[in-house]
């Protein structure tokens, strides 16, 4: 098993679809993050998971809507989506306390019509 | 606000030569810096973490540097070889330390 896995790899939806991106990690760690990757811009953490709980929310937009059942798993629900979301959305994990390297899945590359 | 800063945005070279990215960040009371790798269309490969109590790590042909009371942090690749081609990331924590600010990478080719 890899250490972190993003579903799907691709997705391609319309404005008004909604669906979700899942994380998935086997490193054991209790942090999970999602970052946003645009054309010619860095990188942006849009949230933080520590121990399941949200810590961190970076005026990302409502029509984002992240969820962390447990330690493991993290998705991000999409809904009524506009074309500037068109991006690579990371999702990483680590060991709480912003000192251990975060580890990253491949992303998912949405498209929004 | 931290802003990480990376020099130069692509860099080409032939197979063999020694190369140095480079990473500056404007606040340094940071206690560790990080590089990545990125491969076109993946996700980003954690290369080296330094802790902000030292100066270099290594890992086989990468060799990394931390000057916190310059700022500065430089990537050195021995013997360049064409799968090094890629886009290499730093970054650093800021705000409640779980944040990465990211630079915008350098993109490297590596020629054979």
């Amino acid at each position: 098993e890899t250490g972190v896995t993003q579903t799907p790899r691709h997705l391609v939806m319309g404005m008004t679809n909604k669906k979700s991106l899942k994380c998935e990690q086997h490193l054991g760690h209790n942090a999970m993050y999602w970052y946003k990757q645009s054309a010619k811009k860095p990188l942006e953490l849009m949230f933080v998971y520590s121990l399941e709980e949200r810590v961190e929310n970076n005026s990302v937009p409502s029509r984002f809507s992240p969820e962390c059942p447990n330690s493991s798993h993290l998705f991000l629900h999409l809904h009524t989506l506009q074309p500037e979301d068109s991006a690579l959305y990371l999702c990483a994990s680590s060991q709480d306390g912003g000192r251990q390297p975060q580890h990253f899945g491949d992303g998912t590359r949405l498209s929004i019509l | 606000k931290q802003e990480v800063t990376q020099i130069p945005a692509a860099l080409s070279v032939p197979e063999g030569e020694n190369l140095v990215l480079n990473c500056s960040f404007t606040d340094s009371a940071i206690y560790n810096l990080q590089w990545f790798r990125q491969d076109p269309g993946k996700g980003l490969t954690s290369l080296l973490l330094i802790q902000s109590s030292q100066r270099e790590q290594t890992s086989g042909r990468l060799n990394a540097s931390l000057d916190k009371s310059s700022g500065r942090s430089t990537l050195y690749i021995a013997a360049s070889q064409p799968g090094d081609s890629a886009t290499y990331l730093c970054a650093v924590p800021s705000g409640s330390a779980r944040q990465l600010t990211f630079g915008s990478g350098t993109q490297l080719t590596v020629l054979p």
